[in-house]
């Protein structure tokens, strides 16, 4: 079965400074997708960033970027130049079978002045 | 704003009772997901449906069901609830449902059962 690893619970950044949060996967499937979430305190599910498993290049969103690395099934998104506003619970998700999403446990990140 | 409504915001109920919640997806989206939020289980799939049709279901309980209408809205109907059931009830819609159509929330309704 397909799934999903985010093995940081927590992780503190400083204002300004770049903080990278780690996503581990598991498919036997060759065609996927890997996306990123943010669920502020507000609770609301905010889509940050889509990486597809064909794609040649690292995505990236402005300030985040995804660090793909297929062989050893990685998709750590990087966030550069934190704010305090980037506070909030971020979710790996990778879609399975095609149709649905599974999620990680999410990483609580707090940015710090 | 994602566009995807969600009624209600929230729902207090006692065990046994049935509920339902609502969502309206996105304008032009044809795919809709229920997925449920607890703090001990995280994002937990519950179904999905694509114009009208089921097209994938999760761990989702004999005690629940879902469809979707022909204008598109769908209905998340809990029912014998228990205080278990407590979490935040997310609908998320897409455009097509698959490859890298990324999924859009509501904002979610919390259900408490006491």
């Amino acid at each position: 079965a397909q799934k999903i690893t985010q093995t940081q619970p927590g992780m503190f950044v400083q204002e300004k400074e770049a903080v990278t949060l780690d996503c581990t996967y598991d498919t036997s499937d060759q065609s996927y997708g890997l996306f990123w979430y943010k669920q502020p305190s507000s609770g609301e599910m905010i889509f940050l960033i889509y990486q597809g498993s064909y794609d040649e290049q690292n995505a990236t969103e402005g300030r985040y970027s995804l660090n793909f690395q297929k062989a050893r099934k990685s998709a750590n998104l990087v966030i550069s130049a934190s704010q305090l506003g980037d506070s909030a619970m971020y979710f790996c998700a990778m879609r399975e079978g095609q149709y649905k999403l599974i999620f990680g446990t999410g990483t609580r990140l707090q940015v710090f002045p | 704003d994602s566009g995807v409504t969600q009624t209600p915001k929230h729902l207090i109920t006692a065990t046994g009772q049935r509920v339902t919640l609502r969502c309206s997806p996105r304008s032009g989206d044809l795919s809709v997901y229920w997925y449920q939020q607890s703090l001990d289980q995280g994002l937990q799939f519950l179904i999905q449906y694509y114009n009208g049709e089921e097209r994938a279901k999760g761990n989702i309980l004999e005690r629940f069901s879902a469809q979707q209408f022909p204008d598109l809205h769908s209905e998340l109907n809990l029912s014998s609830l228990e205080l278990g059931d407590s979490a935040l009830y997310f609908c998320a819609s897409s455009a097509t449902g698959q490859g890298k159509s990324p999924l859009h929330f509501g904002n979610g309704t919390r259900l408490t059962v006491t």
